[in-house]
């Protein structure tokens, strides 16, 4: 059964960037898209974009052109996300998540990471 | 651009009667519409995908409908563990979530 490991929680200056890891283990990991999803405290998800490691390409949501990099490496089964330019509204528990399909970053996630806590604050 | 709505934002449900949770979508998905439970402190879940299919594990009480812009989460007895908040998300495009209903107890 496949899991997804994050990294630990961050605090972080405004303007600074976050970099968060995600390691997968027990299944397959470079043909299933990994996509990375925020939540704000009290507030919805949403879906920041994602990656097929095995083609290395991501793809984003509009809102984070320019700011986010999702990466992977199939070496060690871990996806990568770094959001520059860190504010305060960047407070939230990130989560990488598993698309159920193979080769398709937009799909339903059926796997899910346990979140990271990033804090923005002064 | 798409923009994904839920009704009711809170349902108050009594354990073991029936809850129908809707989620509709401003253009078509098709079937490209999947269900999530999620509770305090934890990811969401996966229950439903492709508007009716469900997820490994999931028990039949939770069962999904709808085609296009019009979708239903229904669960048909309501149990302690499934007052939650739902949300539905579209991957016609890219993902797109709605802004959750919340279930809680009667």
């Amino acid at each position: 059964q496949v899991q997804l490991v994050q990294s630990g929680a961050e605090v972080k200056k405004p303007g600074s960037s976050v970099k968060v890891s995600c390691k997968a283990s027990g299944g397959t990991f470079s043909s299933y898209a990994i996509s990375w999803v925020r939540q704000a405290p009290g507030q919805g998800l949403e879906w920041m974009g994602g990656i097929i490691p095995i083609f290395g390409t991501a793809n984003y949501a509009q809102k984070f052109q320019g700011r986010v990099t999702i990466t992977a490496d199939e070496s060690t089964s871990t996806a990568y996300m770094e959001l520059s330019s860190l504010r305060s509204e960047d407070t939230a528990v990130y989560y990488c998540a598993r698309s159920v399909v193979v080769v398709i970053i937009s799909g339903a996630f059926d796997i899910w990471g346990q979140g990271t806590m990033v804090t923005v604050s002064s | 651009e798409i923009v994904m709505t839920q009704s009711p934002a809170t349902l108050s449900v009594s354990p073991g009667e029936r809850a129908t949770l809707s989620c509709r979508a401003s253009q078509s998905v098709s079937s490209n519409l999947a269900w999530y439970q999620q509770k305090p402190g934890q990811a969401p879940r996966l229950l439903i995908y492709g508007a009716s299919t469900r997820a490994t594990g999931i028990p039949a009480r939770f069962s999904g409908s709808g085609s296009g812009t019009e979708f239903t989460l229904t669960i048909s007895s309501l149990q302690s563990e499934d007052f939650a908040v739902y949300y539905c998300q579209q991957y016609n495009n890219w993902p797109l979530f709605g802004p959750g209903t919340k279930v809680d107890i009667k």
